[in-house]
């Protein structure tokens, strides 16, 4: 089964620009999770996503926004970029809602110049 | 204060040590404690899984949880090379099962 695949793997964008993120989770896997992995502050929790509806909220600014289709493919958004939101973008796609695990995927590296 | 704490490390062994890497928490809420590996450029592949206090093993790792001090710990015996990464703890709390919290992660390094 192949794992959780992300596009594009790497990303350079300048301040004030948007970009979208593409995640794929693992086929049959109805929940997908973002995360924001930088030196200083780890692994964040953005949001998650079941049923087209985002269920949980990380403490991230609305500039940061997502959702997710009927395949559960999920895509983030972040507009107005800001030097801060360099980072590597995650993806983490489990089963249901309360699964016992999630699985990552290589992630997207953006880079604001 | 945050709500999980690990060493960043970096930690340094030669082949064959028993590594031990920690975690503490302050949210005595949570229930469900994980490592996972990173290696450079990569996602975080799960390791070990947990819900309840103790031990558990899987090959060459032990994780262990105490939820009386707040404290989980994985253990690597005969560590390899290929062990060189990073290595995550996480943790949820029952009905926030898909927000995971971790900790800054630690850098290990074995070398040949």
């Amino acid at each position: 089964k192949a794992g959780v695949t992300q596009t594009p793997r790497y990303l350079i964008k300048t301040r004030g620009q948007q970009v979208t993120l593409s995640c794929s989770p693992i086929s049959g896997h109805r929940s997908v999770s973002w995360y924001q992995q930088t030196p200083g502050q780890g692994l964040q929790f953005l949001f998650e996503y079941f049923s087209e509806t985002q269920r949980n909220k990380g403490n991230f600014p609305g500039r940061f926004s997502g959702r997710q289709f009927s395949n559960s493919r999920s895509e983030m958004n972040v507009s107005t970029l800001e030097l801060g939101d360099s980072a590597l973008y995650l993806c983490a796609s489990s089963p249901d809602r309360g699964s016992d695990t999630q699985y990552f995927g290589p992630g997207t590296r953006l880079t604001v110049l | 204060q945050k709500e999980v704490e690990q060493d960043p490390g970096p930690l340094s062994v030669p082949e064959g040590a028993i590594v031990s890497l920690n975690c503490t928490y302050s949210n005595s809420a949570f229930q469900y404690f994980m490592w996972y590996r990173q290696y450079s450029r990569k996602g975080p592949e799960l390791l070990m899984y947990t819900y309840s206090s103790g031990n558990k093993e899987d090959g060459r790792f032990t994780a262990q949880v105490d939820k009386s001090s707040k404290y989980i710990s994985l253990f690597i015996r005969d560590s390899q090379p290929s062990d060189s990464a990073t290595y995550l703890c996480a943790m949820t709390a029952p009905l926030n099962t898909d927000k995971l919290i971790f900790g800054t992660g630690t850098r290990l390094q074995v070398f040949p």
